[in-house]
């Protein structure tokens, strides 16, 4: 157990449908980051928030949108969902005020299939 | 612009031959370098780091030793076992103030298949 829990691990749903994915970081983490692995596109940054506040936005699109919540967990909403998002959904989290110099530890992701 | 590029896969080999997985970045400045490995159906996790130049980072029987001069990051390991068959990810961050890292960014990762 990495520390970062995702929910749910699966989840398949039509094109068109909107889906809310769960990330909450390790103990003490202050930094969400939520990556899209794909077949084509690989690994791909989409957003990172510290401590309730975007810090960074990488390849997301509008349909997609993130917050993080007092609580330090995070959420990812995928709207209008189309076949090509279609993906593997990873958190992770980093930047716990104990131990500065780890990096990042990953969650075991979600997998989303658009059918 | 700024990347990470890994030798292409997929990469075969015999129990307990040497193993080597080339990684090169371009990037002004000095990130912080790491290899992630993934293995079927799990997430990724951390294999080594290294945050300076001439830094080695080791775990498991793996090291990377942080080239500035040719700005590379391979990873080798002297035998492999079946239990090594992964995806192997390298990839470099900065730290964004303080002590908080920014996004990382991955190379297109490397298939590695051990046999018997």
């Amino acid at each position: 157990d990495s520390g970062v829990t995702q929910t749910p691990k699966h989840l398949i749903t039509a094109t068109g449908q909107r889906v809310t994915l769960r990330c909450s970081p390790r103990s003490g983490d202050l930094s969400v980051y939520w990556y899209q692995q794909s077949l084509d596109q690989g690994l791909q940054f989409l957003i990172q928030y510290y401590n309730g506040e975007e810090r960074a936005k990488g390849n997301i699109l509008e349909r997609f949108s993130a917050q993080q919540f007092p609580d330090l967990h995070s959420e990812l909403n995928l709207s209008s969902l189309e076949l090509g998002d279609s993906a593997l959904y990873f958190c992770a989290s980093s930047d716990s005020p104990r131990d500065r110099n780890y990096g990042y530890t990953f969650g075991s992701g979600t997998r989303l299939t658009v059918v | 612009g700024n990347s990470v590029t890994q030798m292409e896969g997929p990469v075969t080999l015999s129990e307990e031959a040497f193993l080597t997985i080339n990684c090169t970045y371009t990037a002004t400045g000095y990130p912080s370098l790491f290899w992630y490995v993934q293995y079927p159906g799990e997430g990724l996790q951390l294999l080594l780091k290294a945050t300076k130049a001439d830094d080695k980072g080791s775990n498991k029987g793996f090291e990377a030793t942080y080239r500035k001069e040719t700005t590379s990051f391979h990873l080798e390991k002297g035998s492999v076992q079946v239990s090594d068959s992964a995806v192997y990810f390298c990839a470099r961050a900065w730290r964004a103030g303080g002590t908080s890292y920014g996004k990382l960014t991955f190379g297109q990762g490397t298939i590695l298949t051990v046999h018997p």
